[in-house]
């Protein structure tokens, strides 16, 4: 099936404009995630939607970035003024989240990376 | 706030040689993954570790969950050039659908 489709998969930009960049996330899957991975550097956390809701947003970088999701499938991830501090690959994931059983009746899934959105700030 | 560390952060071998990258969590997990991401691609899920001692085998990986479910390894055996990447642990809390990445193990094997 199809798995998580992100773009552009490219976006050069100059500083200061903003930029949208777009998840499309694995049919069926509720929980989506955005990353930030800068070059050679491990997986920034910035935020988590179950469904259209974000109960975590403790890792967006500043006020300049924003998210939302719709109809519980379909995430834009919004960056205002762009700084080139920006410059990075941002990654997107989606997962299913299991419910029931215990010790812990909800649990996460492994997640589904896209191909992701190379942004680069001039 | 909950750490996941991970060493080496890079680690070179001849090919045929064994490899093996450590995940520390400062808290006690519930779960942990492993991804696998290959230069220029995004990460791939590679297993989900949950039982305190688990270990699980892919062909020449094997993948190891501590008893107090707050380390983890993986070891691969007799490396090859296709073994190239970066290896991340993902440690999960009990109740969080967040996991946390440790920064990766980048292994380069030399033919």
């Amino acid at each position: 099936g199809a798995g998580v489709s992100q773009s552009p998969s490219n976006k050069v930009t100059e500083k200061g404009k903003d930029v949208e960049l777009r998840c499309d996330p694995i049919s069926g899957h509720t929980a989506l995630y955005w990353y930030r991975q800068s070059l050679g550097q491990g997986l920034e956390f910035l935020i988590y939607f179950q469904g259209n809701s974000a109960p975590d947003k403790s890792g967006l970088p500043s006020d300049r970035f924003s998210a939302e999701r719709t109809g519980g499938s379909v995430s834009t991830l919004t960056i205002q003024r762009t700084q080139q501090e920006d410059s990075a690959v941002y990654l997107c994931a989606s997962s299913l989240v299991r419910q029931g059983g215990t010790p812990y009746p909800y649990s996460n899934q492994p997640q589904h990376f896209g191909d992701g959105t190379r942004l680069s700030i001039l | 706030g909950q750490q996941v560390m991970q060493i080496p952060q890079y680690q070179h071998v001849q090919e045929g040689e064994d490899f093996t990258t450590y995940c520390n969590s400062s808290t006690t997990l519930s779960n942990i993954q492993w991804y696998k991401q290959r230069p220029g691609g995004h990460p791939v899920f590679l297993i989900q570790l949950v039982k305190s001692g688990e270990v699980k085998k892919q062909k020449r990986l094997t993948f190891q969950f501590g008893e107090a479910k707050k380390n983890s390894s993986l070891h691969i055996t007799a490396t090859q050039t296709t073994d190239v990447g970066t290896y991340f642990c993902a440690g999960s809390r009990g109740g969080s659908y967040i996991p946390t990445f440790g920064r990766g193990t980048s292994l380069i094997v030399h033919p």
